[in-house]
């Protein structure tokens, strides 16, 4: 199985700032890796797919990046309904791995 | 628009069993590979199962391998998960997700919610 690992844990930033999530797997996925948003209470919505192609509807803000291993999702401006649980997913091989979360969250 | 609406979540004694169901519209369903993904209380997203678009393929998560069986309904776009000797580590609340076509999710339902007491 691969271990998606998520830091950091909690990202504490204020409106207008740039959040860098990153997304490290314990065996290179290759570019089958997926990025979705959770906020309290609602399922996860999907923001980017194969690394880097952003879901339908995504804002130009959200971008990520990588290969292999190590990957990075970016909020370059950080809007107030940004603040949430971000997962990263593999499917490079099943079973298919959810990360354990970012939350980030207003400081 | 993709809705999903899952049924059937509750509380159940550990050992006993539960079926959960997952009805769709606004989708060809009988093209979609579908997932159940979970999430326990306060804790992230676990994916427990895939069903591809014609039933021919499944893959389970360890944790659920030999205790849970997906199956789906195309005549009536229809997905269930039929849960036997549940665990209270079961408990989670239970997403139906449809695949992108690259074992992606593009569209959740809103979950169900299953409790296991012990």
């Amino acid at each position: 199985e691969i271990v998606l690992t998520q830091s950091p844990a909690t990202l504490s930033l204020s409106p207008g700032e740039r959040a860098t999530l990153s997304c490290r797997a314990s065996q290179s996925v290759g570019s089958y890796l997926a990025w979705y948003q959770q906020k309290p209470g609602q399922a996860p919505r999907p923001l980017i797919y194969d690394a880097s192609s952003r879901a339908t509807g995504i804002p130009a803000r959200f971008s990520g990046s990588g290969s292999g291993t190590d990957f990075t999702l970016t909020i370059s401006s950080l809007e107030p309904e940004d603040f949430a649980i971000y997962y990263c997913q593999q499917r490079s091989i099943w079973p298919l791995t959810f990360g354990g979360g970012t939350k980030v969250e207003i400081k | 628009q993709v809705h999903l609406v899952e049924s059937g979540g509750g509380v159940v004694q550990a050992g006993r069993s539960l079926r959960l169901s997952c009805a769709a519209s606004g989708l060809i369903f009988s093209a979609a590979g579908m997932h159940w993904v979970r999430q326990a209380p306060g804790r992230g997203l676990e994916w427990v199962v895939f069903i591809s678009n014609s039933g021919s393929d499944i893959y389970y998560a360890d944790s659920v391998k030999g205790r849970f069986t997906i199956s789906r309904d195309n005549s009536k776009n229809t997905l269930s998960l039929q849960m036997d000797s549940l665990r209270a580590e079961d408990t989670a609340l239970y997403y139906c997700a449809k695949d992108k076509g690259v074992r992606f999710i593009d569209y959740w339902g809103q979950g169900t919610l299953v409790t296991v007491s012990s």
